[in-house]
């Protein structure tokens, strides 16, 4: 069974550091794109980016190229979304998910990391 | 603003069938057959229901159903149940550059 489990919600202030992950089972991690998904409070999907850990090519849409980073650690299937100085407009669900060998759809979704960022 | 274009909203008894549309552009919906759709309810993720414009996942119910027609792609719940209440999202692939793109989501109200 595919099992994507995500990290605790997290409480952070503005300018702060995070990195939350998301580990993946159950599939070969290397050989499917793995990524994140942002919902702003009641608010609609938007992809961040996507890696496929085999050669850790990494795409950023271009919203977020610069704002986050994206990186996997094939070694424990886990795959991690950075932020180097958070901002209060960055609170929203972050969902891992697994898309198929080509990003065409998201199969697999994590349960969600909730990030909340005071000012 | 969203790339694809869906309702806010749609409505159906139970036992009734609703139809929410997703229409986008030739970049995009008309340009792949790679249309999903999602469904969320409150307070939980969101769970592929249909891939490939028409293609279920295994595990969801038949009466989930996808069509496509030019640039608008279609979900069609028949036979409506309670548990179908919930926000439905519907995305694209758009290409390599662009890699998705999403609708901003229908909430269905089970009446």
């Amino acid at each position: 069974e595919v099992q994507l489990v995500q990290s605790g919600a997290e409480v952070k202030k503005s300018g702060e550091s995070l990195k939350i992950s998301c580990k993946g089972s159950g599939y070969s991690f290397t050989t499917y794109w793995i990524g994140w998904v942002r919902q702003m409070p009641g608010k609609g999907l938007e992809w961040m980016g996507f890696i496929y850990p085999g050669d850790s090519d990494t795409r950023y849409r271009p919203s977020f190229r610069g704002q986050v980073t994206i990186s996997a650690d094939k070694s424990i299937s886990t795959t991690y979304l950075q932020w180097s100085s958070l901002k209060a407009s960055d609170t929203a669900m972050y969902y891992c998910v697994r898309a198929t060998s080509v990003v065409t759809s998201l199969h697999y979704w994590g349960q969600g990391t909730l990030v909340t960022v005071s000012s | 603003q969203s790339a694809l274009t869906q309702p806010p909203s749609a409505s159906g008894s139970p036992g009734q069938s609703v139809t929410i549309s997703c229409t986008g552009t030739s970049s995009d919906v008309g340009a792949y057959n790679y249309v999903s759709w999602y469904q969320q309810h409150p307070g939980k993720a969101p769970k592929l229901m249909i891939y490939e414009v028409s293609k279920r996942p295994s595990g969801v119910p038949d009466r989930f159903s996808g069509s496509k027609s030019g640039n608008t792609a279609s979900l069609t719940v028949s036979g409506l149940q309670a548990e179908d209440e919930a926000d439905y999202y519907c995305s694209s692939y758009a290409g390599s550059n662009i890699l998705l793109v999403f609708g901003a989501g229908t909430k269905v109200t089970v009446l």
